[in-house]
């Protein structure tokens, strides 16, 4: 079993619809929180970034963590075609010097 | 400024040939890390590099694959007699950490990648 799962997808939805994406993990340690998009053919860029449990809202994104479920999501509300990407979560322990275990990525495509 | 670049952005070889891809990190940052993105793949940690500390080479697969960082900054990453399952993308990243070597935030930057196939 993976230390982190994530549904590859893809995913399909219309224009303007809430998108949910999740993680589960198997790690307690995990104490820092990422999510990163990844355009075709381009490396990952940072979308959000929480520390332990809780929410994280920035603008149409907003960015939840259970720790007592060993559950993160990510919500993109109004989606639009430019969100169209690779959707990957990560997770870091402290004392791992950074190291950051990824999800496999779900594949989102936001249609007009 | 500059980003974090990588160098060839594409590589093909023939099974057995030995490879070397290069990371040139941002300006500044003492942190520097291996991926590889494999088809259908997470990222996959291969190597990390801070300071002058002795890298973190938990994530190499075999011991045909090998990195080393000259003066606290670009890094090759060297792949010999390669197999096809090596064939991916190879993605290299940098950050920020302070003195102590500890961070509380740790952002990754990275590059845009190279991919390796092996024929």
């Amino acid at each position: 079993q993976k230390e982190v799962e994530q549904d590859p997808g893809p995913l399909s939805v219309p224009e303007g619809a809430i998108v949910s994406l999740n993680c589960t993990y198997s790690n307690s340690a995990f104490q820092y929180f990422m999510w990163y998009r990844q355009y075709s053919r381009k490396g990952p860029e940072l979308l959000m970034y929480t520390y332990s449990s809780g929410n994280k809202e920035d603008g149409r994104f907003t960015a939840q963590v259970d720790k007592s479920s060993k559950y993160i999501s990510l919500f993109i509300r109004d989606s639009q075609p430019s969100d169209s990407a690779t959707y990957l979560c990560a997770m870091s322990a402290d004392n791992q010097g950074g190291k950051l275990i990824f999800g496999q990525g779900t594949e989102l495509s936001v249609k007009p | 400024g500059a980003g974090v670049s990588q160098s060839p952005s594409n590589k093909v070889t023939e099974k057995g040939k030995d490879v070397e891809l290069r990371c040139d990190p941002i300006s500044g940052h003492t942190a520097l890390y291996w991926y590889r993105q494999s088809l259908g793949q997470g990222l996959e940690f291969l190597i990390y590099f801070q300071g002058n500390s002795a890298p973190d080479k938990s994530g190499l697969p075999s011991d045909r694959f090998s990195a080393e960082r000259t003066g606290g900054s670009v890094s090759t990453l060297t792949i010999q007699r390669t197999q096809q399952e090596d064939s991916a993308v190879y993605l290299c990243a940098s950050s920020f950490k302070d003195k102590s070597g500890s961070s509380l935030y740790n952002e990754q930057f990275f590059g845009p990648g190279t991919r390796l196939t092996v024929l």
